[in-house]
């Protein structure tokens, strides 16, 4: 069953600050995660994924970092805008499946 | 990226009918096609994991007699709601993923179904 959860459901920060948002994954078997934005209405967009043999990759503005000793991943956006704001989920695949974790409520204020 | 393309995108249907909605990859053959329901202001909950050419495996708590899962092709999955009543009314997604190793490992999602019971 779904083992990804995130540490804070809203997270609201001003244009221009760096963004982290936090993701607890319970199960070390997990190969590969993922990063999500979904916008209201809509489906999730991919922004950024990270192999289970890596501890960080990095993407236009934005970063992943895994550590696997505490089964921890983050999604560093920097220099934060309007447009960022939406809910980002981490999800894991496991034995196939993709599983997401509860979501975080990103608010980016002028 | 990878397009998936889902429909409709809205449906309202009378209670005790059945709703089908329809995935498809549009640029890269789909070897695995996930369905998602999706409350508000909730997470996606993973109901089935289908294979090209297989039977779907089904996530614990989701009636596999309710919610048909056909994936005939590399290019098209359907979810059909049978039957359905007021409580099945939700936002219903898709995604598809590529072979490991090969283009498109990442899994892509459609737009969503707005299914509304009535």
């Amino acid at each position: 069953g779904e083992s990804v959860g995130l540490h804070l459901p809203t997270l609201s920060v001003q244009e221009g600050d760096n963004s982290i948002i936090n993701c607890a994954y319970s199960n070390s078997a997990s190969d590969y995660f993922i990063w999500y934005k979904q916008e209201s209405g809509k489906g999730p967009q991919f922004i950024i994924d990270i192999r289970s043999n890596m501890d960080k990759r990095q993407g236009q503005r934005v970063t992943v970092l895994l550590n696997k000793t505490v089964k921890h991943l983050s999604l560093q956006i920097a220099a934060t805008q309007p447009g960022d704001s939406a809910v980002y989920f981490c999800a894991e695949i496991l034995s196939g499946r993709l599983y997401f974790g509860r979501g975080t409520q990103l608010t980016v204020w002028p | 990226g990878a397009v998936v393309s889902q429909h409709p995108s809205r449906v309202i249907c009378k209670s005790g009918t059945s709703v089908k909605i329809e995935c498809r990859s549009l640029d890269f053959q789909a070897t695995t096609m996930f369905w998602y329901r999706q409350f508000p202001k909730q997470s996606l909950m993973l109901m089935a994991t289908s294979n090209e050419g297989s039977k779907a495996t089904y996530e614990q708590g989701v009636e596999k007699d309710k919610f048909l899962i056909n994936h005939a092709s590399l290019t098209l999955s359907t979810l059909t709601v049978t039957s359905a009543h007021p409580e099945d009314s939700s936002f219903y997604i898709c995604s598809a993923r590529g072979l490991p190793g090969q283009r498109n490992t990442e899994a892509f999602f459609g737009q969503g179904t707005r299914l509304t019971v009535v």
